[in-house]
């Protein structure tokens, strides 16, 4: 059974700071890894996809890496703005499981300006 | 382009009442997933549907069905209604064909049952 975990469960940080936020899987037969932001009551913004056989992806100020051998993924976010504030969730793409996405519960994060 | 969109945007019903959540997908993408986001809880599969098929659904009971019509749009029909039901319900949609599509999500359909 594939579980995805992600720490922290909640950060908060002073605007500029650079941060990483940590997503783990435990099975590493996927397809893919995305991560999306939520924001309260909302529904979720694609950021990155990164395929099984890539490394990392970048977008502005965003950059993701991925570990499929450790089951592990980062998701950088630089020079941080009140405006990122919102839940960032991680989900990996499961191989055999017609396709169905498992998501991580998320962490929370607060940029204080 | 339009992206995902789902309605109702809100809904209300009774215990033992039946919803049904519709969902237009991205011109183009064939394939469709639902997922149930309830309070403080993360996002569960529900179901996947691609070319008017079923192709996959989730750990839940039969009260929750749904179906694929022939423009690829959705719905999502949620049977004598529990009040653990109450929810955010997420639509996606994505390409068909290769595994490497991102998804795309809709901004979800409150469902309260009181």
């Amino acid at each position: 059974k594939q579980e995805v975990t992600q720490i922290p469960a909640a950060l908060s940080v002073p605007e500029g700071e650079n941060l990483v936020l940590n997503c783990s899987f435990t099975d590493s037969a996927i397809y893919n890894l995305q991560w999306f932001r939520q924001d309260p009551g909302k529904g979720l913004t694609s950021l990155l996809l990164i395929q099984s056989s890539q490394r990392e992806q970048t977008s502005g100020r965003l950059n993701a890496s991925l570990d499929k051998s450790s089951g592990r993924s980062t998701l950088y976010i630089a020079a941080s703005q009140p405006g990122d504030s919102a839940t960032y969730l991680c989900a990996v793409r499961r191989r055999n499981y017609g396709q169905n996405f498992v998501f991580g519960p998320g962490t929370r994060l607060s940029v204080l300006p | 382009e339009a992206g995902v969109t789902q309605s109702p945007t809100h809904l209300i019903k009774t215990r033992g009442q039946q919803a049904t959540l519709r969902c237009s997908p991205i011109s183009g993408h064939t394939s469709v997933y639902w997922y149930q986001q309830a309070l403080g809880l993360g996002l569960q599969f529900l179901l996947w549907y691609d070319e008017g098929e079923e192709r996959n659904r989730g750990n839940f009971p039969p009260r929750f069905s749904g179906r694929q019509f022939p423009n690829y749009s959705s719905e999502l029909n949620v049977n004598a209604l529990e009040l653990e039901d109450s929810a955010l319900y997420l639509c996606a949609s994505s390409l068909r064909g290769t595994t490497g599509n991102t998804i795309y999500f809709g901004e979800g359909s409150w469902l309260t049952v009181v």
